[in-house]
């Protein structure tokens, strides 16, 4: 079993939706998490970071944070097509920071 | 903003050859991650430097070494190179008194081994 699990997709939304993307991790001492966007072929680009159990929002991004269930997720509302990618869940490594990531889910946006 | 600088962007060795990596934080910041990507495959932690010293290691075969040097940068070398070596590599920094953990990514390097 992966430290953080991700379900693979493709999540499919319509334009304009809301997209919900979904992550547990393993390590209940894990205390940072982030969310990346990757386009295919690219470098993974930061969209949010979180480290207190509730919500924290940014611009059409939130990401959700349940420690006791050790479950992390994101909603990305009004859905466009550019949002199109793979998106990364990842926890960093208490001590040194290092980075263990989901295997990814590919998210695609329908005009 | 300045952001990671990686050199080169693609690399095409023969098996067995010898490969070097380059990777320039973004300035201020004092700690750099490596990465490798397989295709399809979520980027795996390889190594870590902070302040010029080895913060930590992950799955990196003993064929590869790096280094952090003085002005920051850091170099990922890889030797008796193996097709399984093909992958994207990347680096990315942060900086420990800044946002917990916050790592930037750099453009990666594309490395084909033949």
């Amino acid at each position: 079993q992966k430290e953080v699990e991700q379900n693979s997709g493709p999540l499919s939304v319509p334009e304009g939706a809301i997209a919900s993307l979904n992550c547990t991790y393993s390590d209940r001492v894990s205390q940072s998490f982030f969310w990346y966007r990757q386009y295919s072929g690219k470098s993974p680009e930061l969209i949010m970071s979180i480290y207190s159990n509730g919500d924290k929002e940014d611009g059409r991004f939130t990401a959700q944070l349940n420690k006791a269930s050790q479950y992390v997720s994101l909603l990305i509302r009004d859905s466009q097509p550019s949002d199109s990618a793979t998106y990364l869940c990842g926890r960093g490594s208490s001590n040194t920071g290092k980075l263990i990531f989901g295997q990814g889910t590919t998210l695609q946006v329908k005009p | 903003a300045a952001g990671v600088i990686q050199s080169p962007r693609h690399l095409i060795k023969e098996k067995r050859e010898t490969a070097t990596l380059k990777c320039y934080p973004i300035p201020r910041h004092d700690t750099v991650y490596w990465y490798q990507q397989g295709p399809g495959q979520d980027p795996q932690f390889l190594i870590s430097f902070y302040e010029k010293m080895q913060s930590d290691k992950g799955s990196i075969p003993d064929r590869f070494s790096a280094q952090q040097f003085s002005d920051y940068h850091s170099e990922l070398n890889m030797s008796s190179l193996e097709l399984g070596d093909s992958a994207l590599y990347f680096c990315a920094s942060t900086r420990v008194a800044g946002v917990a953990n916050e790592q930037f990514f750099g453009p990666g390097t594309r490395l084909t081994v033949l």
